[in-house]
């Protein structure tokens, strides 16, 4: 069974840095690539990032591009997304998806992670 | 940019059939996926590549994409899909989501 754990969001100020943890498990995680969604409060969905299987194709949204760095480790099973400059439209719950191919794009998200929340306030 | 458009909210009788569109400029001519997501909930994958249904999910659910229009059709509605649906295609390399239907079923 395909599990993802996102962890790694909290409380933080205007301008500070937090990263985002995810570990996977139940399926060959350098297989496939992953990606980054978020959602504000009481608000849709927002792509955030995506990579490829071997971190070699990294697509980002406008929104937070030079801001968000996403990352994996495939010998730990696990995504990272560091953002920096953090604004107060950045605060939404952060998901974890996995995507269905190996590169980022025409991808479906097929698992999602349970979220990690993000508030940006001062 | 890339823009898909949802109508805010459908209601639907239960054992009735709920059409939910997703409309997109030649949408048809990419591949559309559809999630729901119930309150408090992640989203769950419920149609990709426009018509196919991942593993698990009830016969019930069922899409299309034709010109500008994506459709989620939910046949012989039932209490537990009353969620939020949102579609979602690329753009180039971006992934593009609509707003998001709340579906009702009364």
């Amino acid at each position: 069974e395909v599990q993802l754990v996102d962890s790694g969001g909290g409380l933080v100020q205007p301008g500070r840095s937090l990263r985002l943890s995810c570990a996977a498990s139940g399926f060959t995680f350098d297989d496939y690539a992953m990606h980054w969604v978020r959602q504000a409060p009481g608000k849709g969905l927002e792509w955030v990032s995506g990579i490829s299987w071997n971190s070699v194709t990294i697509d980002y949204a406008d929104s937070v591009e030079g801001r968000f760095t996403i990352s994996r480790d495939n010998a730990k099973n696990s995504l990272y997304l560091q953002m920096n400059s953090l604004r107060a439209e950045d605060t939404a719950l952060y998901y974890c998806a996995k995507g269905s191919g190996t590169v980022t794009t025409l991808n479906w998200f097929d698992s999602w992670g349970q979220g990690t929340l993000v508030t940006v306030s001062s | 940019s890339y823009e898909l458009t949802q109508p805010p909210s459908v209601s639907v009788s239960p054992g009735q059939t709920a059409t939910v569109t997703c409309s997109g400029d030649k949408l048809g001519e990419k591949y559309a996926s559809w999630y729901q997501q119930r309150p408090g909930q992640s989203p769950v994958l419920v149609i990709y590549q426009d018509k196919k249904r991942p593993s698990g999910i009830p016969e019930r659910f069922s899409g299309s994409n034709s010109g500008t229009t994506a459709t989620l059709t939910i046949g012989g509605t039932q209490a537990m899909d009353e969620a939020d649906y949102y579609c979602q295609a690329w753009d180039s390399s971006s992934a593009v989501f609509g707003g998001g239907t709340k579906l009702t079923v009364l």
